[in-house]
């Protein structure tokens, strides 16, 4: 497939427990995005990679949120002791290129989201 | 962060008709715009982009409007088809990422 695509699909955690979401950008892509999506509202930004670097973690909501991409392709949100206020759509994006004067924002890519839901 | 806002959360038009969504931005520095399509289950898709020094650009059945006197952007569908129903999105780069407002459902009545 030549989109984005995230797992699992959907998850449900009870509270306290850790979770791990995936995110496989499209292929050769050099940024890759974290967005958290509460139900009836925009996505908000969590974090932002330039291949293997974390150059903004900015959005993450506090230190229980991880995110990594140590071979600058395939990234992991983690969020530890999770809450019920984590519950929420998780969306990933990618971008062919770093922002730059001449890149476009109309080549960021997302992917389907995961579904967490604490209990 | 500067706030991208949408007037109405929900819009409900007539197959056929025309839908316009709107969005008002703040900060007025802004100078690239895109609207995003969302159906259920799925994530954001771009729809169409305008940048600041148009006021208008049309695309396959849609049309975004630029006011930039009153900070103001719009989306127009012609045509609305049920395959339209979604929740659209405006949303502003903030440096590296997007800042997107609450958005407005769209639903296509038959």
């Amino acid at each position: 497939g030549a989109g984005v695509s995230q797992s699992p699909r959907y998850k449900v955690a009870k509270r306290g427990q850790d979770v791990a979401l995936r995110c496989d950008p499209i292929s050769g892509h050099v940024s890759l995005f974290w967005y958290q999506q509460a139900l009836g509202q925009g996505p908000e930004f969590l974090t932002y990679f330039q291949n293997e670097a974390q150059l903004d973690k900015s959005g993450l909501p506090s230190d229980r949120f991880f995110a990594e991409r140590p071979e600058g392709s395939v990234s992991t949100l983690k969020i530890q002791r999770t809450q019920q206020e984590d519950s929420a759509v998780y969306l990933c994006a990618s971008r062919p290129r770093e922002l730059t004067a001449a890149s476009s924002y109309n080549e960021q890519f997302f992917g389907p989201g995961t579904r967490l839901t604490v209990l | 962060g500067e706030n991208v806002g949408l007037h109405l959360p929900t819009l409900s038009v007539q197959e056929g008709d025309n839908s316009i969504i709107n969005c008002a931005y703040s900060n007025s520095a802004s100078d690239y715009f895109i609207w995003y399509k969302q159906e259920s289950g799925k994530g954001p898709q771009f729809i169409i982009d305008i940048r600041s020094n148009m006021d208008k650009r049309q695309g396959q059945r849609v049309t975004v409007l630029l006011n930039k006197t009153v900070k103001h952007l719009s989306l127009q569908i012609a045509a609305t088809q049920p395959g339209d129903s979604a929740v659209y999105f405006c949303a502003d780069p903030d440096g590296q990422n997007f800042v997107f407002g609450p958005g407005t459902r769209l639903s296509v009545l038959p």
